[in-house]
């Protein structure tokens, strides 16, 4: 398998525009996450969805973001409009099952000016 | 209180040294817990899962103490590849969230 794969690997972007990130989970993973890591906060958990189902969005910052996942091989993660304080590493993850550990793809460094 | 906290580091130490480092988390019905090693503009990739019996892989031994609700990590015979970012997750229970700790930062020196 190839891991999680996301993309882009680097997004820079000026402020105001739309910033959609993507995300291929590992076949046959039901869980997938979606995190943002900074120097100030380390790794936040954005959303996470199971089956296809968001189950959690607390940690998704305000309603510039969205997040969605179609089907199983497939997510993505939206701003709308973007800001400069946006700018992270954002990380996809899946996991097979509940309690097991998650997989994490290379990260999309995304930076808005 | 955070929901997994660690120390930040960075911890420095020798070559061949002995190193450990603790790990809190709040909630003490949690039940996975992980160890997770990330290099520098890199993504966070499985080091070990943390067994309540407590394990082993080669030079690294991760412990589970419940009643203290922590998780431990020990590197014995310290590399200069181990230098990274070691992260402490764990399982909220009930659901199907990993809570990252936000990382000790572990520096070998030759």
């Amino acid at each position: 398998d190839a891991g999680v794969i996301q993309s882009p690997r680097h997004e820079v972007t000026e402020m105001g525009q739309e910033v959609t990130l993507r995300c291929k989970p590992i076949s046959g993973h039901n869980s997938l996450f979606w995190y943002r890591q900074t120097m100030m906060r380390g790794l936040e958990l954005l959303i996470y969805f199971n089956n296809n189902v968001p189950i959690d969005d607390s940690g998704m910052p305000e309603d510039r973001f969205s997040a969605k996942m179609p089907n199983a091989s497939f997510s993505t993660l939206k701003i709308q409009p973007s800001e400069p304080r946006d700018s992270a590493v954002y990380f996809c993850a899946s996991s097979p099952t509940t309690g097991l550990e998650a997989f994490f793809g290379q990260g999309t460094r995304l930076t808005v000016v | 209180r955070k929901e997994v906290e660690q120390d930040p580091g960075p911890f420095n130490v020798p070559e061949g040294a002995t190193v450990a480092f603790n790990c809190t988390y709040s909630n003490s019905a949690s039940q996975s817990f992980f160890w997770y090693r990330q290099d520098c503009r890199k993504e966070p990739k499985l080091l070990m899962s943390v067994y309540s019996s407590g394990n082993e892989d080669g030079r690294f031994t991760a412990q589970l103490n419940r009643a203290s609700q922590y998780i431990s990590l020990l590197i014995r015979d310290s590399k200069l590849s181990d230098s990274a970012t070691y992260l402490c997750v764990v399982n909220s229970p009930g659901t199907y969230k990993y809570i990252f700790g936000t990382g000790t930062r572990l520096k070998v020196l030759a």
